[in-house]
């Protein structure tokens, strides 16, 4: 198993750019999440999906979207990128809200 | 939104025991207490998870008191590779909501 992979490891942006971001599993898990974690920080929830077709907004949603059209890619979109939302992305998988979280190895996002 | 606190940070020597104190006042009935650490430039990796009282994998071992408003990681005889931040998480499945705080962490760091 591949685990929780994410594209691009790293990118940068210009401002009022828009750009996706990847996430696939192959664990077929049910729950998918997206964190950003800025420097010295922890990480806060943006959006996550209790399965296909189901999400919902966490802590930080503002200025991103997601989809979940399949059990295995929860993609996060920056609609217009801004220089606030530079920091280090993370997806994680789950099988289910109570059990432990896989995380992928994250997408360092640069918007100037 | 079940919120954690934890130390900043703190030093241990190698070989000693390290006991990470996590405050969770607000712990719901159905909240399950999971510790994660993350490496610099990695994503969280799980490490244990537990409901109440005493939960030890190979690892580290997880003390829930009986009133759960807080719980206490131990990590036996450290060495330099447990230098890392931890993060309490208290939450789970609440209306098919995955509410999880990762707040700031405690950062870790092993001395020779």
């Amino acid at each position: 198993n591949a685990g929780v992979t994410q594209t691009p490891k790293f990118q940068v942006l210009k401002t009022g750019q828009s750009m996706t971001l990847q996430c696939a599993q192959d664990m077929n898990h049910e729950y998918m999440s997206w964190y950003r974690q800025d420097p010295g920080m922890g990480l806060r929830l943006i959006h996550y999906s209790v399965g296909a077709g189901i999400t919902d907004q966490g802590e930080v949603p503002n200025g991103y979207n997601v989809s979940r059209s399949t059990t295995e890619d929860f993609p996060l979109r920056l609609l217009s990128a801004a220089p606030s939302q530079t920091s280090v992305y993370f997806c994680a998988s789950s099988y289910d809200g109570n059990h432990e979280q896989y995380f992928g190895p994250g997408t360092r996002l640069t918007v100037t | 939104l079940a919120k954690t606190t934890q130390p900043i940070s703190m030093d241990s020597y190698e070989g000693q025991e390290v006991n990470i104190t996590c405050s969770h006042n607000n712990i719901a009935t159905n909240d399950y207490i999971t510790w994660y650490q993350q490496f610099p430039s990695q994503g969280p990796r799980f490490i244990i998870q537990g409901y109440k009282t005493k939960v030890t994998n190979e690892v580290a071992s997880l003390f829930i008191p009986a009133d759960r408003k807080s719980s206490t990681l131990s990590l036996p005889r450290v060495s330099l590779s447990d230098t890392a931040v931890y993060y309490c998480l208290v939450g789970g499945q609440r209306t098919g909501a995955n509410n999880l705080f990762f707040g700031t962490g405690t950062r870790l760091t092993v001395i020779p």
